[in-house]
């Protein structure tokens, strides 16, 4: 187990509804991280957070909100909707002092 | 502004051959440099780092700074190494680090 999970795994919703990820962690660190991964783009971040209820944009935070009102969870909005929002996203965990990542298994979303 | 490129998207090589995947970056402080790796259906995973000058599976990378690269390397592939590998820079200061991806490049192993 490597103390993250998202949730959910795969879904699809239609243009202009909202959305909302879970990423839920077990290790107790300070920060989280949402990111994309689009072909041809990697990764790329879209928020990410140094506390709770203290969050930042990133590269790609246009149409996405966020919110960490506990440790231990980070949700990913979408506020409404649109098909360049199809994608997989990661969330990713850091104690902050290794300077690596841990990694959830991802959400495929599909908007049709 | 920070960059990471992986010049290649797709390297087919053969079971046993050497490998290197090539990683280029731009930044101008102390580059902090990781490859990760995602194996078919499981989640990225870190492979190795620069500062820890560590090998895993068999994989080393050396932080050339005046080639600005991190070249990850591989003497003989194995058909088990086929997967997605993705170079990371870190940018920040410690704590809240932001990794930046390349492309990321498809390793396939022929057999």
């Amino acid at each position: 187990d490597a103390g993250i999970t998202q949730s959910p795994r795969h879904k699809v919703t239609e243009t202009g509804t909202p959305v909302t990820l879970r990423c839920h962690q077990t290790e107790n660190h300070r920060y989280m991280y949402w990111y994309r991964q689009d072909p041809g783009h990697g990764l790329r971040l879209i928020h990410y957070s140094y506390g709770v209820k203290d969050t930042d944009k990133g590269e790609v935070s246009d149409g996405y909100s966020v919110s960490r009102s506990k440790t231990e969870d980070f949700l990913l909005t979408l506020e409404s909707a649109t098909s360049s929002q199809t994608s997989v996203y990661f969330c990713a965990i850091s104690d902050g002092a290794t300077g690596g990542y841990t990694f959830g298994s991802g959400t495929r979303l599909t908007v049709v | 502004a920070q960059r990471v490129t992986q010049p290649e998207k797709l390297l087919s090589v053969f079971k046993g051959a050497p490998v290197e995947l090539k990683c280029n970056y731009s930044y101008s402080g102390s580059p902090e440099l990781f490859w990760y790796v995602q194996y078919s259906r499981q989640r990225l995973q870190l492979l190795l780092r620069h500062i820890s000058r560590e090998s895993i599976k068999g994989f080393t990378a050396d932080l050339n700074k005046g080639e600005t690269s991190f070249h990850l390397k591989k003497p003989f592939a194995q058909e088990e190494d086929s997967a997605m590998y993705y170079c990371a820079l870190s940018e920040g200061v410690q704590g809240a680090q932001k990794l930046v991806f390349g492309q990321g490049t498809r390793l396939t192993i022929n057999p």
